[in-house]
């Protein structure tokens, strides 16, 4: 196991388009958590999954995003109708059950919306 | 008001010295603590865990007073390779992580 992996790495999309983004959890990681980062500020908070239970969602969560754990293992993260503001870096990361260990992150994915 | 505050910085120090940073939270129900690192466009790191009683790992020694929801990081001797991002976590009991904007250190030759 390598740890958390993400596709793509980057990724440019013109407004309005959708996207979809792919996260492969550490395998014996239960808990899948989607973040996303701009420039000077911390991760923040989209959502996450206990096995394939989507527990939470940030009311930042417009919408316009949609993410799934189908069976519990890999996850997507789905943005309809993109726009400037969603230009980000999406971060996925896993944990252990409450994660009071700690997060693995991966290497994230650079959303650039023209 | 953030949840998770943390001084931005920068924190220019040379190579050797010791420097601190603070963090606060505002949830008094947080359960767990922790340092991450991250490098410049790249993800963050687990750094280490925030014991009540305190933990130190090498030259890195974190500390959590509950009472007035403050968290420091003390970094001994310090590298260059030490430069990065550190951003504060907090935990709530149901184990989505809270994170600081992060403070930034520039260690100089």
């Amino acid at each position: 196991d390598t740890g958390v992996s993400q596709d793509p790495r980057h990724k440019i999309t013109k407004r309005g388009q959708n996207v979809t983004f792919r996260c492969d959890p550490i395998s014996e990681h239960n808990r899948l958590y989607w973040y996303r980062q701009t420039l000077g500020q911390g991760p923040e908070f989209l959502t996450y999954f206990q096995n394939e239970a989507q527990l939470e969602k940030s009311r930042l969560l417009s919408d316009r995003f949609s993410a799934e754990r189908p069976k519990g293992s890999f996850s997507t993260l789905e943005i309809q109708r993109t726009e400037q503001g969603d230009s980000a870096m999406y971060l996925c990361a896993s944990s252990s059950s409450g994660g009071n260990y700690g997060y693995t992150f991966g290497s994230g994915t650079r959303l650039t919306v023209v | 008001r953030k949840e998770v505050e943390q001084d931005p910085g920068p924190f220019n120090v040379p190579e050797g010295a010791t420097v601190a940073f603070n963090c606060t939270y505002s949830n008094s129900a947080s359960q767990s603590f922790f340092w991450y690192r991250q490098d410049c466009r790249k993800e963050p790191k687990l750094l280490m865990s925030v014991y009540s009683s305190g933990n130190e790992d090498g030259r890195f020694t974190a500390q959590l007073n509950r009472a007035s929801q403050y968290i420091s990081l003390l970094i001994r001797d310090s590298k260059l390779s030490d430069s990065a991002t550190y951003l504060c976590v907090v935990n709530t009991n149901a184990g989505k992580s809270t994170f600081g904007d992060g403070t930034t250190l520039t260690v100089k030759p």
